[in-house]
């Protein structure tokens, strides 16, 4: 069965230094994986995806991930955090029919 | 309508009572889910719906859940006898279905307290 192990629970950064927020699945076949953002009583925004095209995938707001999968990592960074990068990030995969299996979240904290 | 739209936003029910929590996934959209998220618990998968056919109720966490879907389109989740530990906020979700690298969209959920 596949999983995902987001590696921080939180992770504190100053505004303008990068983000490094860790993720590592587990799947038995070629995984599809997804970055999803959740700001404070707001609903999942979808960051980015991988569905085993480029290996770098950019997605909103200036975030992108790598995958790896001689590591089985799929890590989100992103180069210059903003106030507005704080919130909870949740690592995701996917397969067959698109049962996604949710990593325990990070959340993101930016100070000025 | 453009997103995924969820009724009620919040609901605070007694213990005991049956609730029903509505979603209206995107137009077109053939697959639907629908998700809990607890404090503590993370996100638990509940329910899949391809069309109107549920191929995967696996989530379901005991049989005073049930869902179903209508026209392809609206579904409803409904809660019998709530108990405390059903507190969560309950998510919906769609994709155009089918493959497993779609975009699935959620909504922004349905919060539900039992008192």
């Amino acid at each position: 069965a596949q999983s995902v192990t987001q590696l921080d629970s939180h992770v504190s950064v100053s505004e303008g230094t990068p983000v490094l927020l860790r993720c590592n699945y587990s799947s038995s076949y070629s995984p599809s994986l997804f970055w999803y953002v959740q700001h404070p009583n707001k609903g999942l925004q979808l960051l980015l995806k991988y569905t085993s095209a480029a290996t770098l995938v950019k997605g909103i707001n200036g975030f992108e991930a790598e995958f790896k999968k001689s590591e089985t990592s799929f890590h989100l960074t992103k180069p210059s955090a903003h106030m507005s990068d704080a919130a909870e990030y949740f690592c995701v995969v996917s397969e067959g029919f698109q049962k996604l299996v949710f990593g325990t979240g990070t959340r993101l904290l930016v100070s000025p | 309508g453009a997103g995924v739209s969820q009724s009620p936003s919040n609901k605070v029910t007694e213990k005991g009572k049956d609730v029903e929590l509505r979603c209206d996934p995107i137009s077109g959209h053939t697959a639907l889910y629908w998700y809990r998220q607890s404090l503590g618990q993370g996100l638990e998968f509940l329910i899949y719906f391809q069309g109107n056919s549920a191929p995967d109720k696996s989530g379901l966490p005991s049989d005073r859940f049930s869902a179903e879907r209508t026209g392809g389109s609206v579904s409803t989740l409904t809660i019998q006898r709530t108990q405390q530990e059903d507190s969560a906020v309950y998510l919906c979700a769609s994709s155009p279905g089918g493959y497993s690298g779609n975009t699935i969209y959620f909504g922004e959920g349905s919060w539900l307290t039992v008192v």
